[in-house]
């Protein structure tokens, strides 16, 4: 099984909107990364944030980590219709080099 | 430029035949990976290597197999023995543990 859940499968918002999207993952990690994918392309890296790390931001970005839980959130800020894509979280293990992949959510920005 | 590149972008294979997907990187990364997409779904790790010749099984990785003789270069094979290969194979490299990754735009693999 995956080692990250995301949540919601799929989301619709309006331009200008946030969108908010969850990750839910099993084991200790040393990392938790966030992606996205256009339809059919390869993926692009987002945000990394570290195990000792609470919260991070990048431009319209907001990752927030909760390692007592198990969880993360990614918050898009100021939708744009480029910002339609899949988004997928990553963890990276504490004890290898292996990273899993959740299902991602799909997300669709209407102008 | 530097980069990651996976070849070819679609591939057709009959049924029986092993085929080999192309993935080169230089970009100098110690680590790489291959993960497999199916239709609406997340990525799976098929194998990954730490270092050159050396890789580990991921998740999936039953019917194929790699080999990493050069840093740059980390070719699967799907062979015969995977029952149901026709997916979108993505290919990622990345510094070393606990750094982002770079993937390759994919090989869309089809049984016909």
């Amino acid at each position: 099984s995956q080692q990250g859940e995301e949540d919601p499968q799929a989301l619709s918002i309006q331009e200008g909107e946030n969108a908010t999207m969850n990750c839910s993952y099993k084991t200790s990690i040393n990392n938790l990364q966030w992606y996205r994918q256009n339809s059919g392309r390869g993926l692009v890296h987002l945000i990394l944030i570290r195990s000792n790390e609470r919260e991070k931001h990048s431009g319209r970005l907001r990752v927030t980590l909760d390692t007592s839980k198990k969880s993360s959130s990614l918050l898009i800020t100021a939708s744009r219709a480029a910002d339609t894509a899949s988004y997928f979280c990553a963890t990276g293990g504490s004890n290898d080099y292996k990273l899993s992949f959740g299902a991602g959510t799909t997300v669709t920005v209407r102008a | 430029d530097g980069g990651i590149t996976q070849s070819p972008k679609y591939l057709f294979r009959k049924e029986g035949q092993n085929v080999t997907l192309s993935c080169e990187q230089n970009l100098n990364h110690d680590a790489m990976y291959w993960y497999r997409q199916d239709p609406g779904q997340g990525l799976r790790l098929i194998y990954y290597s730490q270092i050159v010749n050396d890789f580990q099984k991921g998740d999936i990785a039953e019917g194929y197999s790699v080999s990493r003789e050069k840093k740059e270069s980390f070719p699967l094979t799907v062979t015969s023995a995977q029952k149901n290969p026709t997916a979108f194979y993505l290919c990622a490299s990345s510094v070393g543990e606990r750094t982002e990754a770079f993937f390759g735009q994919g090989t869309r693999l089809t049984v016909v």
